[in-house]
């Protein structure tokens, strides 16, 4: 069975302070893929990342970077120089080689920044 | 513009009262899925679909029901909504194959009384 774990439930940051968010996940499979999403208040969901299972290079886009470890079966989303526009519940979630192509999600990390 | 649609979008209906949360997506995906999200949980997977006359329970089925006549219609439905099925609902498409993200509706906000 797969499993994602998001130990944040909530964070509070101050604008343009760095933050990471953890995602430790588990899974039988050697094929997979791991993805972030973001949720701002609004609802709707936004894909941010993937990362397959084969590729343990960092990404970084603007202020976003991925560290994807797979020792520890950790894929940390970090913002650098937050802002208020970051605020939102961020979901990792990971899916494997099944044929149910299902997508696994954590729980959730609610990051709101504060002016 | 390639897209998921869900109706409605808001929804406040009275225990017992069939509904229908229809999704419809243009981009030729033969994969759909609906998931419920719950303050706590997360999003949790009721049932998927790999093509037309497919589908199969996720992990939190009970009170619901699909089906997939068309490839780009995959409506849920409840038959006698309760309570608890009070929940922000999402309807995602995706190709076949572990590769591809899903491409997600807006959500659906249902509140059962």
């Amino acid at each position: 069975a797969q499993k994602v774990t998001q130990a944040q439930t909530e964070i509070s940051v101050v604008e343009k302070e760095d933050v990471t968010l953890d995602c430790v996940y588990e899974t039988r499979d050697t094929t997979y893929y791991l993805f972030w999403y973001k949720q701002p208040p609004s609802g709707e969901l936004v894909f941010l990342i993937r990362r397959n299972s084969f590729d343990e290079q960092n990404e970084i886009s603007g202020r976003y970077s991925w560290n994807f470890q797979k020792s520890t079966s950790s894929f940390n989303f970090t913002i650098t120089a937050s802002q208020v526009v970051d605020s939102a519940v961020y979901f990792c979630a990971l899916k494997g080689g099944g044929s149910n192509y299902k997508l696994t999600f954590g729980k959730g990390t609610l990051l709101t920044v504060n002016p | 513009e390639a897209q998921v649609t869900q109706n409605p979008r808001y929804l406040i209906t009275v225990t017992g009262k069939k509904l229908t949360v229809t999704c419809s997506q243009n981009m030729n995906h033969e994969y759909m899925s609906w998931y419920r999200q719950d303050p706590g949980l997360g999003l949790r997977q009721i049932y998927y679909s790999m093509n037309v006359e497919v589908t199969d329970k996720g992990d939190v089925p009970e009170g619901y029901k699909v089906s997939r006549k068309e490839k780009r219609n995959f409506p849920l439905i409840l038959e006698s909504p309760s309570p608890n099925q009070t929940s922000l609902y999402f309807c995602a498409s995706s190709q076949r194959g572990s590769y591809y993200g899903y491409t997600f509706g807006s959500g659906t906000r249902l509140t059962v009384v």
